[in-house]
């Protein structure tokens, strides 16, 4: 199957600052992926939508100036939180849709953020 | 918009087996997914079904009836590394760009 990479798996950061979460299909090319947010023993939200070429495509609620999200090529897709605060701490995962006509959508390994 | 539920909670001794139902609402429907996710992993894909019936893959089955939006995973031979998180999940359009929406998991604890 298809593979996706996270980078990086987990990051602490201080209050204030600004993390990138690199997100890359390394077999195949993503024109389209997907952000999801995933609380302890709580579901994925999706977040956003990230469009290569393309502004992305945020969910209700989600604040695109607080999570910014750049599909730079077409392997690879960056959300950046800035001015993290504590609230923000969660497991981000981000995935890819597989090849036209499959139904399968492949995941990436997932970064733990952690703001103190 | 979409909504799925599913039992929070699930357990259940080795060798056993479980079922784990799933219903939802959706304005289209492209398939139900079923995915298992380990503590801190990724989650990964477990099985599809797309018309009403029983998908079998190994110790897995997955069910659907679509008249009334209903699945079920079925777990047999419970082993212990099966305790991990069990989503369904689904599409409301054919199309790259659409994501997964997931339930909010079930909790499989299988005991010896």
């Amino acid at each position: 199957g298809a593979v996706v990479s996270q980078h990086p798996s987990r990051v602490i950061c201080k209050s204030g600052t600004s993390v990138k979460i690199e997100c890359r299909s390394l077999d195949f090319q993503a024109t389209t992926m997907f952000w999801y947010r995933q609380f302890p023993k709580k579901s994925l939200m999706l977040m956003a939508t990230s469009n290569e070429g393309s502004k992305a495509t945020y969910e209700q609620g989600v604040e695109k100036d607080k999570f910014l999200i750049n599909h730079a090529s077409l392997t690879l897709s960056t959300l950046t939180v800035t001015s993290a605060h504590p609230e923000d701490s969660s497991f981000y995962i981000c995935s890819a849709p597989g090849l036209a006509g499959s139904y399968e959508q492949y995941f990436g390994p997932g970064t733990r953020l952690t703001v103190t | 918009g979409q909504s799925l539920e599913q039992p929070s909670e699930v357990t259940a001794v080795e060798g056993a087996i479980v079922q784990i139902n799933c219903t939802y609402q959706t304005s289209g429907f492209y398939g139900l997914s079923w995915y298992q996710q380990h503590d801190g992993g990724a989650p990964t894909f477990l099985s599809y079904n797309a018309l009403d019936g029983l998908e079998e893959t190994g110790r897995f089955s997955s069910f659907l009836s679509r008249s009334d939006s209903y699945g079920y995973l079925l777990l047999q031979e419970l082993q212990m590394k099966d305790s991990a998180s069990y989503f369904c999940a689904v599409r409301d359009r054919w199309s790259g760009n659409t994501p997964l929406v997931f339930g909010k998991g079930t909790r499989l604890s299988v005991i010896a």
